[in-house]
């Protein structure tokens, strides 16, 4: 099926530092999101994005959370000031528009580990 | 906030054997289904959905039987084989499709199938 790609595999920072996590979502999808993933517990919606827009955003999408894809480049996530309950896998999706042509594609994941 | 559970956590099963996942919700406003699958170190991988006007739905060897008065979904999977090893996920969504909407995760279910 269509690809996701997520740039980095894997990121280890100091807390209180910024974290850039950026997705290269399927070209001719227009949604946007992203999930977090705490080892062994389920994964949670954060945020989904469409034209240029937050639409929703969970309890998980703290203040410290941003997210943009600027001149349709990747789509990002920072995190200003990281946090140690931020360590987590962050997964990327996105759909097309069409009903029905809508399936969310997930990345691969990045692995955020805050120290 | 929607709750999503899936049974059993995990299963062994012999190659050939046929596997039932249960998975249930608790939001009466949940209207969309897919259900994805995670091999080990790999991104999630879309493999089954319906919509809530369904009760039934057959890719190959999978089969989605959903009954929305007892809120339940059940994934059968037929002639399993060792590729079919994975974790399957069951989620849902209270929009009638899978664009721009939050998708709510179940906890997982790991499927082994021994050769």
């Amino acid at each position: 099926g269509p690809k996701v790609l997520q740039i980095p595999s894997h990121q280890i920072i100091d807390m209180g530092q910024m974290v850039t996590l950026n997705c290269d979502p399927v070209s001719n999808h227009l949604y946007f999101y992203w999930y977090k993933q705490i080892l062994g517990q389920q994964m949670e919606f954060l945020v989904n994005f469409y034209n240029g827009k937050v639409m929703e955003k969970s309890k998980l999408f703290k203040d410290q959370f941003s997210v943009e894809r600027p001149d349709g480049s990747y789509f990002t996530l920072k995190i200003q000031p990281t946090a140690l309950e931020d360590s987590a896998v962050y997964f990327c999706a996105s759909s097309a528009r069409d009903w029905g042509q809508d399936t969310q594609y997930f990345g691969p994941g990045t692995r955020l580990l805050v120290l | 906030g929607e709750q999503v559970e899936q049974l059993p956590s995990s299963l062994i099963v012999q190659e050939g054997a046929s596997v039932l996942i249960n998975c249930s919700y608790t939001d009466s406003a949940s209207v969309y289904f897919p259900w994805y699958k995670q091999e080990p170190g790999k991104r999630l991988q879309f493999i089954i959905d319906i919509r809530s006007n369904m009760e039934r739905k057959q890719n190959q060897r999978l089969t989605l039987l959903f009954d929305k008065k007892t809120k339940h979904l059940s994934l059968h999977i037929t002639a399993t084989q060792p590729g079919d090893s994975a974790i399957y996920f069951c989620s849902a969504s209270n929009r009638y499709g899978g664009s721009g909407n939050k998708l709510i995760f179940g906890t997982g279910t790991l499927l082994s199938v021994k050769p």
